[in-house]
């Protein structure tokens, strides 16, 4: 079955970069493209970005624009998405999810952890 | 990009039926058949219930419907249930950035009283 198993969590200063995986299984990994969700702790479902696996294009949401990075590794049906300069307001669990003009399936989440 | 809005909360007693509007603008919700809508219960992963509007994937209630009129998508749940208590969140595609972009609703806590 389609599945998607990300890395687990991660404890970052402020400042520091993080950067997390997400791996695919049960489909051609190149046929579809990957979203990063993010989500604060009791807050909503915020849109990061999406990257094409073949070829690597990406579309990043603007307010990340500058810090962010998503890459692929077909060789490996991996995702990964990189932040830098982290601040507290970077913490929270953030959610691979495959793309089909929706999202199905996600990942069961890496919560990311940032304080000094 | 703004988030799109959704009422933050929304209750209803068992059997009810209840609505969640989703509002946007001309290019999301008002201007692509694509809106999804996902059900999340507490700590828990999201879940699609509807996608492209008003079509639902294998498994999910019947219980669920979802329509669109102009910049504002619906999600109807009928015969609510104790099950049914979570958050929900309309997602749109978007192109106010110029680019192909998503943007998810601000969310909305659904009580089952």
């Amino acid at each position: 079955q389609v599945q998607l198993v990300q890395s687990g969590a991660e404890l970052k200063k402020p400042g520091a970069s993080m950067k997390i995986s997400c791996k695919a299984s049960g489909y051609t990994f190149i046929s579809y493209y990957m979203h990063w969700v993010r989500q604060a702790p009791g807050q909503g479902l915020q849109w990061m970005g999406i990257i094409n696996p073949n070829g690597g294009r990406t579309t990043y949401e603007p307010r990340f624009q500058g810090r962010i990075t998503m890459t692929t590794d077909t060789s490996m049906n991996t995702v990964y998405l990189e932040l830098s300069s982290l601040t507290s307001e970077d913490t929270g669990v953030y959610y691979c999810a495959r793309d089909a003009r929706w999202f199905d399936p996600w990942g069961q989440g890496t919560l990311v952890t940032v304080s000094s | 990009q703004s988030a799109l809005t959704q009422p933050a909360s929304v209750s209803g007693s068992p059997g009810q039926s209840i609505t969640i509007s989703c509002t946007g603008g001309s290019s999301d919700v008002g201007g692509y058949n694509y809106v999804s809508w996902y059900q999340q219960h507490p700590g828990k992963v999201p879940k699609l219930i509807i996608y492209d509007v008003n079509y639902r994937p294998a498994g999910v209630s019947s219980r669920f419907s979802g329509s669109k009129s102009g910049n504002t998508a619906s999600l109807t749940i009928s015969g609510l249930q104790a099950e049914d208590e979570a958050d929900y969140y309309c997602c749109s595609y978007s192109s106010s950035t110029g680019s192909s972009t998503r943007v998810f609703g601000t969310g909305t806590t659904v009580t089952v009283l």
